[in-house]
């Protein structure tokens, strides 16, 4: 069966802090892509980064920082030096013959 | 703007009612996806459709149907509507299976 766990529900941290979401995936298939989304309080979803299941190499974009590990089904997100702006709720999700299938999401709250 | 435009944004309507929801994609992206995203069930798929066919159904209630027109836009249809199919529906598109999603802004969708 395909799955995304996104243990983690509600995450606080004060400005500043780093913060690391996880995501664990379950999958069969040989070839997949994982997705990071963003829901701000206005509720669109705003993505993030794709990444496919053959290129394990880290990724950073500004802030923010992707640890994909195959060996783990992980695909964890870290934002470096949070701000007030990155409260949102995260959603990783897997890509499934088309469709996505999103984690729960984990709710992020940075207090200034 | 993310090129996906869905209206209308926000629909109030009684038990019992029909309700349609509509969804411009991206220009150029063929498929169109939609989601539900409610309080207890997170985001789920409901259907797909690539070039005016259906290519996949997920969670869809008998209730609920979609069409893709041959503009490419599409609808999806909500009837006999009970309390708990109040949620935020998502529509995206992307230009073919394997590639990038687009999220519009999703209609929120009360039902009274």
């Amino acid at each position: 069966a395909q799955k995304v766990t996104q243990a983690q529900t509600e995450i606080s941290v004060v400005e500043k802090e780093d913060v690391t979401l996880d995501c664990v995936y379950e999958t069969r298939d040989t070839t997949y892509y994982l997705f990071w989304y963003k829901q701000p309080p206005s509720g669109e979803l705003v993505f993030l980064i794709r990444r496919n299941s053959f290129d394990e190499q880290n990724e950073i974009s500004g802030r923010y920082s992707w640890n994909f590990q195959k060996s783990t089904s992980s695909f964890n997100f870290t934002i470096t030096a949070s701000q007030v702006v990155d409260s949102a709720v995260y959603f990783c999700a897997l890509r499934n013959t088309g469709k996505l299938i999103f984690g729960q999401g984990t709710t992020l709250q940075v207090k200034p | 703007d993310s090129g996906v435009t869905q209206t209308p944004k926000h629909l109030i309507t009684a038990t019992g009612q029909r309700v349609t929801l509509r969804c411009s994609p991206r220009s150029g992206d063929l498929s169109v996806y939609w989601y539900q995203q409610s309080l207890d069930q997170g985001l789920q798929f409901l259907i797909q459709y690539y070039n005016g066919e259906e290519r996949a159904k997920g969670n869809i209630l008998e209730r609920f149907s979609a069409q893709q027109f041959p503009d490419l836009h599409s609808e999806l249809n909500l009837s006999s509507l009970e309390l708990g199919d109040s949620a935020l529906y998502f529509c995206a598109s992307s230009v073919g299976s394997d590639y990038g999603y687009t999220f519009g802004s999703g209609t929120r969708l009360t039902v009274v």
